[in-house]
């Protein structure tokens, strides 16, 4: 079945610096990429999404990026703010709704003023 | 509308006593998924329902544990004789199901359970 790893495990960045988090996935056949925020005690919320036809998508601050080929994808956040504070989960699937969702271990990001 | 409810929030259980976890899905979500979130790690799969149907009970760690979702609305998942190892946050996510795309899967807050 897929695997997703994920790093660093914990990240603390300046305030206004850049963050970028990596994972990698084992399954060739999963081609959807989401990523979710949590914040402590809160429920997982879609941030943004790569699906494997493409390789990079922005929105805003957040950029993810996606080699299909290595298996491996990346998030970034530029010009980080305070409340950009909590753990960020990259996950793999397969373009269904009918999909589970393969969550990686999760990276603790920390905003310094 | 209104999310993804789960109730109760908060269960505490003495080992080997048996519980249930309520999911209230967004009304006309035809998907609904069950997580288990141990403290400090992403969430992993435990089953999936389309509308009734279970159609994919592959997580469920031990025959300990047994969902439902009867009229395809409101699920259930129930662990017996609960175990320390079952301690976690357990989330519910729904979907809407339209053909040849794909619809975000909404995650409820989640009932942490304490097994002592």
């Amino acid at each position: 079945g897929e695997n997703v790893e994920q790093h660093p495990s914990t990240l603390s960045v300046q305030e206004g610096d850049s963050a970028v988090i990596k994972c990698t996935y084992s399954d060739s056949a999963s081609n959807y990429f989401p990523w979710y925020k949590q914040e402590l005690g809160k429920r997982p919320q879609l941030i943004i999404d790569i699906r494997s036809n493409v390789g990079e998508k922005k929105d805003q601050r957040i950029a993810v990026t996606l080699n299909k080929t290595a298996k491996h994808f990346s998030l970034h956040i530029t010009e980080t703010q305070p409340e950009d504070s909590a753990v960020y989960f990259c996950a793999a699937s397969v373009y269904s709704s009918a999909s589970k969702i393969i969550f990686g271990s999760g990276t603790r990001l920390s905003i310094r003023p | 509308g209104a999310g993804v409810s789960q109730s109760p929030r908060y269960k505490v259980a003495k080992r080997g006593q048996d519980v249930a976890l309520r999911c209230d899905p967004i009304s006309g979500h035809v998907s609904l998924f069950w997580y288990q979130q141990a403290l400090g790690q992403g969430p992993e799969f435990l089953t999936y329902f389309q509308n009734e149907a279970q159609l994919d009970k592959s997580g469920l760690p031990s025959d300990r544990f047994f969902a439902e979702r009867p009229e395809g609305s409101v699920s259930t998942l129930k662990i017996q004789r609960t175990q320390q190892e079952d301690s976690a946050v357990y989330l519910c996510a729904s979907s809407l199901t339209t053909r040849d795309s794909y619809n975000e899967q909404f995650f409820g807050p989640g009932t942490r359970l304490t097994v002592l």
